[in-house]
């Protein structure tokens, strides 16, 4: 099993940046994807997830980024985006993709990480 | 949503010591608590979950305990390579949510 993320950057305040998970090793569709993210030097702050088709596709955000931030997936591609709109400096640091282990339940795989600044 | 408050935010303790981490849920969140190991610049790997239960392959000086609101995460003899920051997190509801960690520092 392997994730792996990729789009992170600089963003300047207002602006948007779409990070992609890409993965490999296990049946994409059956599972959800969960997106955490770090500020430097902080703890792990839950961003928000997408269902499996299974369970309907829909998402779940954290308050923090509801209304901001848009999680989509296309099975065929094996692969989760995470579209960062709106951005403010704290929505700065480390973005994990990572997979459960099954519906619900605990985060048993997660990617590298990408690194995302918001800053003028 | 449901908070978690993990105690203490550092600890230091010397090799071999018994170590305790203690997360308190602000609801009961049943036995859905995972504990997750952070050594710097990796990503969090599961030590615990369902509250108790072993992650394959992890060494049996982990291990945890608890249900309702109240959990712990015990190291039984501290090792070198446990210096790392722990996290529990709560996947009762669809609105996962962590712990602020507890640095682990060796004496």
């Amino acid at each position: 099993v392997q994730l792996v993320e990729s789009g992170g950057g600089l963003a300047q305040p207002g602006g948007s940046l779409r990070l992609s998970c890409t993965t490999s090793g296990f049946n994409f569709g059956d599972y959800s994807v969960t997106w955490v993210r770090q500020a430097p030097g902080k703890g792990l702050e839950w961003v928000g997830f997408i269902r499996s088709e299974t369970y309907g596709g829909t998402s779940e955000y954290a308050a923090s980024v509801r209304g901001r931030f848009i999680i989509s997936r296309d099975d065929s591609k094996s692969s989760a985006d995470l579209l960062m709109t709106s951005l403010k400096t704290e929505d700065t640091g480390i973005y994990y993709c990572t997979r459960d282990v099954s519906y619900g339940s605990y985060l048993s795989y997660w990617g590298p990480g990408t690194l995302v600044t918001v800053s003028s | 949503d449901i908070q978690m408050t993990q105690s203490p935010s550092t600890l230091s303790a010397s090799v071999g010591d018994r170590v305790t981490i203690t997360c308190r849920a602000s609801q009961s969140i049943r036995s859905w608590l995972a504990w997750y190991q952070q050594k710097p610049g990796k990503p969090p790997k599961v030590l615990i979950y369902k509250a108790s239960t072993l992650q394959s392959g992890v060494p049996s000086r982990f291990s945890g305990s608890g249900s309702g609101t109240e959990f712990n995460f015990t190291i039984s003899s501290l090792q070198p390579d446990d210096l790392a920051t722990y996290y529990c997190q709560q996947y009762d509801t669809s609105s996962y949510s962590f712990g602020q960690g507890t640095k682990l520092e060796i004496k």
